[in-house]
């Protein structure tokens, strides 16, 4: 069964930084791997999708990319801001399903 | 854009009674999915639907049903309500299962259970 898990479970940096969210996954037979962004009491919302092919998407400051192989996946936001502070999900979806299994989450607070 | 609503943003209710969670989605999506969300335990897939009438048990079933009657809506029902089923309950629908398909959230039902 897949698990994924995510590293750091929280953290808190200052405006400005850049950084790097983890995420693992134990089989690498993925159709697509995306994170999502969840606000305190809300729902997700997408923000980049990787197709089991590809190695990176990018959206504006934000960077994901994929090792299938080694069964990872990285979220890079360059020069965070107090509007990135958010639960950060990433969630993998299996070859002909459209189910996924999400990760626990990294909580981020970027203070100003 | 998508929109997926849900009918209540919060609720309370009484052991033993009988729940009902309405998600709407305004796409034509072919896919609908139910979640609970818990600290600590992440999100879980409860029950999902490809069709209408049609529905498949996720990995936490056990305590609920669901019913798609029309494309656009899948309910959630708590035949009996308990208090280990207060949580966050998302819904959420993607189109198919292209390789791009992605799924739309829709803002959460927050369940207590007294």
């Amino acid at each position: 069964k897949q698990e994924v898990t995510q590293i750091p479970a929280a953290l808190s940096v200052p405006e400005g930084e850049n950084l790097v969210l983890n995420c693992s996954f134990t089989d690498s037979a993925i159709y697509n791997l995306q994170w999502f962004r969840q606000d305190p009491g809300k729902g997700l919302t997408s923000l980049l999708l990787i197709q089991s092919s590809q190695r990176e998407q990018t959206s504006g400051r934000l960077n994901a990319s994929l090792d299938k192989s080694s069964g990872r996946s990285t979220l890079y936001i360059a020069a965070s801001q107090p509007g990135d502070s958010a639960t950060y999900l990433c969630a993998v979806r299996g070859s002909g399903y459209s189910t996924l299994t999400f990760g626990k989450g990294t909580m981020l607070l970027v203070s100003p | 854009d998508v929109k997926v609503t849900q009918s209540s943003r919060y609720l309370v209710k009484r052991t033993g009674e009988k729940v009902f969670l309405e998600c709407v989605q305004d796409m034509d999506h072919e896919n609908m999915f139910w979640y609970r969300q818990d600290p600590g335990l992440g999100l879980r897939l409860i029950y999902f639907s490809y069709d209408v009438k049609m529905k498949e048990k996720g990995d936490i079933p056990e305590g609920y049903s669901v019913s798609r009657e029309k494309k656009e809506r899948f309910s959630l029902i708590l035949e009996s309500a308990s208090t280990n089923q207060t949580s966050m309950y998302l819904c959420a629908s993607s189109l198919g299962t292209g390789r791009t398909d992605t799924q739309y959230f829709g803002p959460g039902t927050r369940l207590t259970v007294l």
